[in-house]
């Protein structure tokens, strides 16, 4: 059975930290593995990871996959309020639909 | 940004009731799905769909119908609803060779 596990599940940091959200994964038939954002509503679309050692960087954050250690990192530099949000990681696998991890509750204290 | 819109936004109802919760997408995508998401646990998926006259059942097993008569519309139907039905159930849409998923902003269910 395909299953996500991200750590921690909950974390809180000041504005203006550094943050590392982790995801690791067994899937059959590995497609790719993708990164969202939640906040009250919709998860939003943030990267998508297909090759390892590549690095997606989309201002302040960024992400890499590793596919011989099976996990990914979600990283937030210079944090903001605006960050504070559900961050959840998912993977593709052979039956091509995606398997979501618990998420990581991230809250930014000004 | 994704054009997929969910109505009711909130529901609240009483046992027993039917209800359908809907779901559209204008960007012509193939796919469409139905997760439901109680708080702070993961999306479960309940049902998906690859194009017209085509549903399946997802992961978590569900008491609900879908159908997809249209390539926009995918919409959700309790014939009758119980407490346990209680949840967020979010829809998502994607083209047929992508893996990235978008979704609506989601139905908030509670069944008295």
């Amino acid at each position: 059975e395909d299953k996500v596990v991200q750590s921690p599940l909950s974390l809180v940091v000041h504005e203006g930290d550094t943050v590392t959200l982790n995801c690791s994964y067994e899937v059959t038939n590995f497609r790719s593995l993708l990164w969202y954002k939640q906040e009250k509503k919709a998860p939003t679309f943030l990267f998508m990871l297909t090759s390892s050692g590549i690095e997606k960087k989309s201002g302040r954050l960024s992400s890499i996959l590793d596919k011989k250690e099976l996990f990914s990192i979600l990283n937030i530099t210079a944090t903001q309020t605006g960050d504070s949000a559900v961050y959840l990681c998912a993977v593709c696998g052979g039956a091509q639909k995606l398997v979501f991890g618990q998420g990581t509750r991230l809250t930014i204290n000004p | 940004e994704a054009d997929i819109y969910q109505t009711p936004r909130y529901l609240v109802i009483g046992t027993g009731k039917k209800i359908t919760l809907e779901c559209s997408q204008t960007m012509g995508h193939d796919k469409m799905y139905w997760y439901q998401q109680d708080p702070g646990m993961e999306l479960h998926l309940i049902h998906y769909s690859y194009g017209v006259n085509s549903t399946e059942k997802g992961d978590l097993s569900s008491e609900s119908t879908v159908s997809r008569i249209r390539t926009e519309h995918f919409p959700l139907t309790l014939e009758s609803a119980r407490p346990s039905h209680t949840s967020q159930y979010l829809c998502a849409s994607s083209e047929l060779a992508a893996y990235e998923q978008y979704f609506g902003p989601g139905t908030r269910l509670t069944v008295t």
